[in-house]
């Protein structure tokens, strides 16, 4: 079946430092989400990407999905400690449902 | 205000009793889907509908079962048979398919003692 693996499984940084996730498909995406869940929290959608190659940004954040539609990454600029929490992304394949990765946990230190 | 509710947000239990989680929703979704979360872990699938009335299992549908009488409720039963039930679960619901943008409820942190 589908698999998305996302690494690395935990981060530490200072504030102020860049950080980033990256996510691979065993198989080519139709789109991938992308979610974040705060300690304590339920997973909250941020982000999709649907073409190949595709960057989009929000803030701080930028996403871009891979030309083969088979990976992806989330970048945070300048972490701050509002940015702490786990980082999921979710891929889809044609036909079939959402298959989320294990997570990233971010942890920013003050 | 719309979004999805989850309740308790804590249940105790004790080994060998069943017990039954809620989740209702008022996005008027077609979808629902219930995530299981162990520390640490990610996101887990037990069950998923689509529509009133259906439902599939997703990867670890052992030891639960779920109900899908009306659109806007899925609750999931954990049975006595489920080896190790302890875990925060999550309610989610999407707008027509399992692709679609999924939205999430606050949660239940299950222990069984």
């Amino acid at each position: 079946g589908q698999q998305v693996m996302q690494i690395p499984q935990y981060q530490h940084v200072q504030e102020g430092e860049d950080f980033t996730t990256y996510c691979n498909s065993s198989t080519t995406l139709s789109n991938i989400q992308w979610y974040k869940q705060r300690p304590g929290g339920h997973p909250v959608f941020l982000i999709q990407l649907v073409k190949s190659g595709e960057v989009k940004k929000q803030k701080r954040l930028t996403f871009q999905f891979g030309e083969a539609k088979k990976n992806s990454s989330l970048h945070i600029t300048a972490t701050q400690t509002t940015d702490v929490g786990t980082y999921f992304c979710a891929g889809k394949t044609s036909g079939s449902r959402l298959t989320f990765g294990e997570g990233t946990q971010l942890t920013v230190n003050p | 205000d719309g979004g999805i509710t989850q309740s308790p947000k804590y249940l105790f239990r004790k080994e060998g009793q069943n017990v039954t989680l809620s989740c209702e929703q008022n996005l008027n979704h077609d979808a629902m889907y219930w995530y299981r979360q162990d520390p640490g872990q990610g996101l887990r699938l037990i069950y998923y509908s689509q529509i009133v009335n259906d439902f599939q299992k997703g990867d670890i549908a052992e030891g639960y079962s779920v109900s899908r009488e009306k659109k806007e409720s899925f609750p999931l039963t954990v049975t006595s048979a489920q080896k190790n039930p302890t875990a925060f679960y999550l309610c989610a619901s999407s707008d027509t398919g399992p692709g679609d943008t999924q939205y999430f409820g606050p949660g239940t942190r299950l222990t069984v003692l």
